[in-house]
């Protein structure tokens, strides 16, 4: 079965530095990946994914992400950070259905 | 409507007595999805529907949980007498495309936040 790890429960970062939260996956087909983030008593919501082609997949809110066969793994990035990206974001890998990782919580300080 | 609607939002349920929640997903979304979020954790995968066929239980985690939808729209998770375990948000999703199209992302509805006390 399908599944994705997410090492760092927690990641800090300064308002306007470059961040990162690290996903790995294992699938025995085709990686389908994704991030969502989850604010506060709210639903998940849909990032971005990678489905084939280019290694470096864009998404919402300027975030991107670089998948990485080699290593399998799929790190969520962005450029110059912003408070208000404080949130839950979460690794998924779908097969049928879509499991998900335990999370990262991203603290952005001013 | 525009989005996956849960309802309730919040439901309070004194030990053993039966749940029922209710999903309304994005129109003409052929499949859906059914997660239980603990509090700071991830989504963990309890059931899934292509149209009316529920093609994967295995994430249910006991006989008292029970989902359907009978018409390949509407869909209601219920959880028979209820335990404080079982105190969690229920999350639903639905997405778009053929029968075991694995490419889309899910839409994720709000949730509805149990408490069993």
């Amino acid at each position: 079965a399908q599944s994705v790890a997410q090492p760092e429960d927690q990641v800090n970062v300064a308002e306007g530095n470059p961040l990162t939260v690290k996903c790995t996956y294992s699938v025995s087909g085709n990686p389908y990946l994704f991030w969502y983030v989850q604010y506060p008593n709210r639903g998940l919501q849909f990032l971005l994914k990678y489905i084939t082609g280019d290694n470096l997949v864009k998404g919402s809110y300027g975030f991107e992400a670089e998948f990485n066969k080699s290593q399998t793994s799929f790190h969520l990035k962005k450029p110059s950070a912003l408070v208000s990206d404080s949130a839950l974001y979460f690794c998924a890998v779908r097969d049928d259905d879509m499991r998900f990782g335990a999370g990262t919580r991203l603290t952005v300080k001013p | 409507g525009a989005g996956v609607s849960q309802s309730p939002r919040y439901k309070v349920a004194k030990r053993g007595q039966d749940v029922a929640l209710r999903c309304d997903p994005i129109s003409g979304h052929v499949s859906l999805f059914w997660y239980q979020q603990a509090l700071g954790q991830g989504p963990e995968f309890l059931t899934y529907f292509q149209n009316e066929a529920q093609l994967d239980k295995s994430g249910l985690p006991s006989d008292r949980f029970f989902a359907e939808r009978p018409e390949g729209s509407v869909s209601t998770l219920k959880i028979q007498r209820t335990q404080q375990e079982d105190s969690a948000v229920y999350l639903c999703a639905s997405s778009s495309g053929q029968a075991y199209s694995n490419t889309g992302e899910l839409f994720f509805g709000e949730g509805s936040r149990l408490t069993v006390l």
